[in-house]
């Protein structure tokens, strides 16, 4: 089966930056997306990480480390509203998403 | 990006009565859709998915005579509740892509079973 590991709840101040570890285990890896969601919203696409290494969009990056089935997405100049629940999933080879339990961040000013 | 909609956006309904949701991508072709539950302050389960043309897929543990999976055209699916009971409440999102990655969501259709 599939599981991913993520911490349930992260706090920080206005300005500055969060990482959100997620680990997770699999038989067939297709890569691993992060997706935001806002309280009553849908999720939204973050990032992808397919190889290794570090994918930086905006103020948003994700980092992937197969060997160690490790990924992290990183939050800079965080503002109030980056404050949701974020998801680290596991993309299938068609599409479906198995998903961590969700991180809630909460932004304080 | 591309969208997904999803209609109604609420529904309340008796215990009893049967309930569908429709997802449509309103702007691409979607031979591949899916369907996920989420229950308060928790993560998407995903129930199942929709191919276009043919029987749905779905996860274990998802009784699929309860939660009937239509995929008539490439822009729509529909899920249909049935027979629903209080312990089906549950927010209930589709999502679709132009490929595997990424997905695009609904805005999803919060369901209350009285």
């Amino acid at each position: 089966g599939q599981s991913l590991e993520q911490p349930s709840e992260v706090t920080a101040v206005e300005g500055a930056i969060v990482q959100i570890n997620c680990t997770y285990q699999t038989s067939g890896f297709y890569g691993l997306s992060w997706y935001q969601q806002h309280d009553g919203g849908a999720p939204t696409f973050l990032s992808y990480n397919g190889l290794d290494g570090l994918e930086e969009t905006g103020r948003f990056s994700s980092f992937l480390s197969r060997s160690d089935s490790y990924g992290y997405l990183l939050l800079q100049e965080l503002q109030m509203k980056d404050s949701a629940s974020y998801f680290c999933a596991l993309p299938g080879n068609t599409g479906k998403l198995i998903f961590g339990q969700g991180t809630t961040l909460q932004v304080k000013p | 990006g591309a969208v997904v909609s999803q209609h109604p956006s609420r529904v309340i309904c008796k215990s009893g009565t049967s309930v569908k949701i429709e997802c449509r991508s309103l702007d691409f072709q979607a031979t591949t859709m899916f369907w996920y539950r989420q229950f308060p302050k928790q993560s998407l389960m995903l129930m199942a998915t929709s191919n276009e043309g043919s029987k749905a897929t779905y996860e274990q543990g998802v009784e699929k005579d309860k939660f009937l999976i239509n995929h008539a055209s490439l822009t729509l699916s529909t899920l249909t509740v049935t027979s629903a009971h209080p312990e089906d409440s549950s927010f209930y999102i589709c999502s679709a892509s132009k490929g595997p990655q990424p997905q695009y969501f609904g805005p999803g259709t919060r369901l209350t079973v009285l």
